[in-house]
């Protein structure tokens, strides 16, 4: 089974509106990050939420988890062209040594 | 305070040949992590180092891949009689401590092409 589902897999958005994609993941976590992935580039982190808490603010960005749904939602409020990437949440699992990636979502903001 | 730094970006080898990737963690990093990027999918978790020591290498492929973090310079991946299988983007992450409750840092990738 996967570890960190993304939907939808593809978003296309107009510049200004808001972007939420989730992540569904199937074991016990300690806590989950959201990153970006532009086009032919490496991965930057974007946010971390540990397992006790249920919301996080950074910025434009807003991420919940429900632990109970084994689910979390990344929102991206008065989205702009520059926010089209991949994004992608990873989880820990009970392991610790590693994250487990979704296959992502691709968000395309169109201006 | 440079990032995770990999090179080389770009690597094209042809059936066979050896592929060596490096990665220097980011200043005070002493784990290390490398994950494989098939294109449009998800990164899958390879190994874990920390300085001369593997953790875990249970995504490590059994044959061909090796991959070590010695005591003094960078951390290696290493691919022997590649195939065409193995085109993808390698990325290499660093922390300060485990994964567990830490950020990741992740550095820019190498896109190995073999032909």
């Amino acid at each position: 089974s996967q570890q960190g589902e993304e939907d939808p897999q593809a978003l296309s958005i107009q510049e200004g509106e808001n972007a939420t994609m989730n992540c569904s993941y199937k074991t016990s976590i300690n806590n989950l990050q959201w990153y970006r992935q532009n086009s032919g580039r490496g991965l930057v982190h974007l946010i971390l939420i540990r397992s006790n808490e249920r919301e996080k603010h950074s910025g434009r960005l807003r991420v919940t988890l429900d632990t109970s749904k084994k689910s979390s939602s990344l929102l991206i409020t008065a989205s702009r062209a520059a926010d089209t990437a991949s994004y992608f949440c990873a989880t820990d699992g009970t392991s610790g040594s590693r994250l487990t990636f979704g296959e992502g979502t691709q968000l395309t903001v169109n201006p | 305070n440079a990032g995770v730094m990999q090179n080389p970006r770009h690597l094209v080898r042809r059936r066979g040949q050896e592929a060596r990737l490096r990665c220097s963690p980011m200043k005070g990093h002493s784990h290390v992590y490398w994950y494989r990027q098939l294109p449009e999918e998800g990164l899958k978790f390879m190994v874990y180092l920390q300085k001369e020591n593997i953790i875990d290498e249970s995504g490590m492929p059994k044959e061909r891949f090796s991959a070590e973090f010695p005591k003094e310079g960078p951390s290696i991946l290493r691919i022997q009689q590649v195939v065409r299988g193995d085109s993808a983007a390698y990325f290499c992450a660093s922390s300060q401590q485990g994964a567990l409750g830490n950020t990741i840092y992740f550095g820019e990738g190498s896109w190995l092409t073999v032909v």
